[in-house]
């Protein structure tokens, strides 16, 4: 059972339109986590959102914690070719003490 | 050190032989993760381990594999009789984690082991 499911799972667009990616369950978290992972190097950490209904913003990128905290979203304004890479969200199990991992999106900006 | 440092950055191994793959992490941490990413996929969390508590093995897919960590800081993977579906790139992470909570991982940038 996939825990967080992101959507779409690849997304290729031109370069300056707008992108929107989803993570979503139907569980409840404390807390989520967006990662950006480029070729070659493991994940970054972006963000962490905590309170239902937070906005946190980031340059170009605008992160969303749904109100319920059972699912987050990931806009992104005028994309640009330095975006490509895999996102994830992910949450942290304060019972196991892990972070476990949503399967990612794969977004390719084209010039 | 001022990241998470992973070695061999690429490994290339015969079906059948053992390898051992090396992560220092930062300094301080208290947490360690290693997790295995297939191309293009999320991550498949192997072993966790936190301070001076047994390590949570639960996602190692079998008993071709095991992890240690010597004093706390660095850890070595090991993979016994490697099949081709071992092939991926293996990552480990570091945190600070205190109080119930998770100050985010730092990721090293992974080794890829190819078994043919």
């Amino acid at each position: 059972t996939q825990l967080l499911e992101q959507s779409p799972q690849f997304l290729s667009i031109q370069e300056g339109e707008n992108l929107t990616v989803y993570c979503n369950s139907s569980s409840v978290f404390s807390s989520l986590q967006w990662y950006r992972q480029e070729p070659g190097e493991g994940p970054v950490l972006l963000v962490t959102v905590v309170t239902g209904g937070e906005v946190k913003k980031l340059k170009r990128l605008t992160f969303q914690f749904g109100d319920a905290r059972k699912d987050s979203s990931l806009h992104i304004t005028a994309a640009q070719t330095g975006d490509t890479g895999l996102y994830l969200c992910a949450f942290f199990s304060s019972n196991t003490g892990k972070l476990i991992f949503g399967q990612g999106t794969t977004l390719q900006v084209k010039p | 050190g001022a990241g998470v440092s992973q070695s061999p950055s690429n490994k290339v191994t015969e079906k059948g032989k053992d390898v051992e793959l090396r992560c220092d992490p930062i300094s301080g941490h208290t947490a360690l993760y290693w997790y295995r990413q297939s191309l293009g996929q999320g991550l498949e969390f192997l072993i966790y381990f936190q301070g001076n508590s047994a390590p949570d093995k639960s996602g190692l897919p079998s008993d071709r594999f095991s992890a240690e960590r010597t004093g706390g800081s660095v850890s070595t993977l090991t993979i016994q009789r490697t099949q081709q579906e071992d092939s991926a790139v293996y990552l480990c992470a570091s945190s600070l984690f205190r109080g119930g909570f998770n100050y985010g991982y730092t990721f090293g940038s992974g080794t890829r082991l190819t078994v043919v």
